[in-house]
């Protein structure tokens, strides 16, 4: 099984409606990051959460919401969607003093 | 300017080609250098990690980085179609598992 599930994978959605993202990490992990990416941009950080009761803001965060409710599960919500939010969202976990963040399969998402 | 700047591509190369892919960066304090390869519909993996200048060779892989310039680059040796893949540069101030920018990332296409 994923370390780092996503669901969904795709989700397409109209102008102003609410949605939610989630990401699931059976890691064991502290830290938890949402990122968005573009063609062209490249990855840029929305959220991060070093745990529970620590969540900062990112890059691009302005749209945006999170909510972390366990050390495993860390969710963003887009609260109106806009066409400009359509990009492929990846979540991602790390552990202090290690190399690497653990990014999820990503959610492919399209604002109409 | 961004922080992180990487020529986005893209690259096509014949197999057994020697592949260089670059970043420049505008923040003296990063001292923490990566590259990720995400294949197609997957999240970034760790490829390379190195902490300040110096050269780290993995395999076929290798990472140098020259912070006098500012300047990383990941070298490709007898480049294989399984490299295929889009490589992003990553930096750090503080380690691989705080929060990283990123560049552009480069896709790079290696043909049989």
């Amino acid at each position: 099984d994923a370390d780092v599930t996503q669901t969904p994978r795709n989700r397409i959605t109209k102008t102003g409606k609410r949605i939610m993202l989630e990401c699931s990490q059976t890691k064991g992990h502290d830290r938890m990051y949402w990122y968005r990416q573009d063609p062209g941009l490249g990855l840029r950080l929305i959220y991060y959460s070093f745990d529970v009761k620590d969540i900062n803001k990112g890059e691009i965060s302005d749209g945006y919401s999170v909510s972390r409710q366990a050390q495993a599960k860390f969710s963003l919500s887009l609260e109106s969607a806009i066409p400009n939010q359509t990009a492929l969202y990846f979540c991602a976990t790390s552990d202090p003093g290690r190399e690497t963040q653990y990014f999820g399969p990503g959610t492919r998402l399209l604002v109409l | 300017q961004k922080e992180v700047e990487q020529d986005p591509g893209p690259l096509s190369v014949p197999e057994g080609a020697i592949v260089s892919l670059n970043c420049t960066y505008s923040n003296s304090a990063f001292q923490y250098f990566m590259w990720y390869r995400q294949y197609s519909r997957k999240g970034p993996e760790l490829l390379m990690y190195t902490y300040s200048s110096g050269n780290k060779e993995d395999g076929r892989f290798t990472a140098q980085v020259d912070k006098s310039s500012k300047y990383i680059s990941l070298f490709i040796r007898d480049s294989q179609p399984s490299d295929s893949a889009t490589y992003l540069c990553a930096m750090s101030e503080e380690g691989g598992s705080e929060k990283l920018v990123f560049g552009k990332g480069m896709k790079l296409t290696v043909n049989p």
